[in-house]
């Protein structure tokens, strides 16, 4: 069963900072990874995909990777802003999970950014 | 606004009662899913559907739980004779294709509290 982590559950930056999100995947036989951002009490905004051969994305000041061999991929954030403060959930789609795949998702990373 | 759309947003409801909730996908998206979000995880699949048909659905949904999508466009999730447990945020994603760069675009969220 795939189990993906995301470490760490919180992360409290001063503005204007370079921060990297961490996400780890047990299967690496991935269609896909996606980058979300979740607001308090929202639903899911969709940042990055990256394609199982892919090794980053880039989007503005976000940049994803992914190591499929590792099983991990980052979300780095450049120059952080308070408006970048949510959570960010990683979700990978497996090759396996039939003909839904659907995402399968971490716990998320809790970002605070001070003024 | 042409992204997915979830009604009602919140839901208060007494525990035994029966409740509905609505997804409207992108409009060209054959695909749409049902996730679960509890506080402090990250969203859990329920189920899928491929046009009309709802091709696989999860340990998760249990008998108390269906759902429907009619003439493969809207989809409704009820759940009869509510619990405490059901309280979640209960999300509708949908996506166009298969593909390695299929992105998944998520709803707003039907917040659900059953007191």
């Amino acid at each position: 069963k795939q189990e993906v982590t995301q470490i760490p559950a919180a992360l409290s930056v001063p503005e204007g900072e370079n921060l990297v999100l961490n996400c780890s995947f047990t299967d690496s036989a991935i269609y896909n990874l996606q980058w979300f951002r979740q607001d308090p009490g929202k639903g899911l905004t969709s940042l990055l995909l990256i394609q199982s051969s892919q090794r980053e994305q880039t989007s503005g000041r976000l940049n994803a990777s992914l190591d499929k061999s590792s099983g991990r991929s980052t979300l780095y954030i450049a120059a952080s802003q308070p408006g970048d403060s949510a959570t960010y959930l990683c979700a990978v789609r497996l090759l396996s999970s039939g003909s839904a795949r659907q995402l399968t998702f971490g716990s998320g990373t809790q970002l605070t950014v001070l003024p | 606004d042409t992204g997915v759309s979830q009604d009602p947003r919140h839901k208060i409801t007494k525990r035994g009662q029966n409740v509905t909730f609505r997804c409207d996908p992108i409009s060209e998206h054959n695909r749409l899913y049902w996730y679960r979000q509890t506080l402090g995880q990250g969203p859990e699949f329920l189920t899928y559907f491929q046009n009309e048909a709802q091709l696989e659905k999860s340990r998760l949904l249990s008998d108390r739980f269906s759902a429907e999508r009619p003439k493969g466009s809207f989809s409704t999730l009820e759940i009869q004779r509510t619990e405490q447990g059901d309280s979640a945020m209960y999300l509708c994603a949908s996506t166009k294709t298969e593909s390695m760069n299929t992105e998944a675009f998520f709803g707003q969220g039907t917040r659900l509290t059953v007191v």
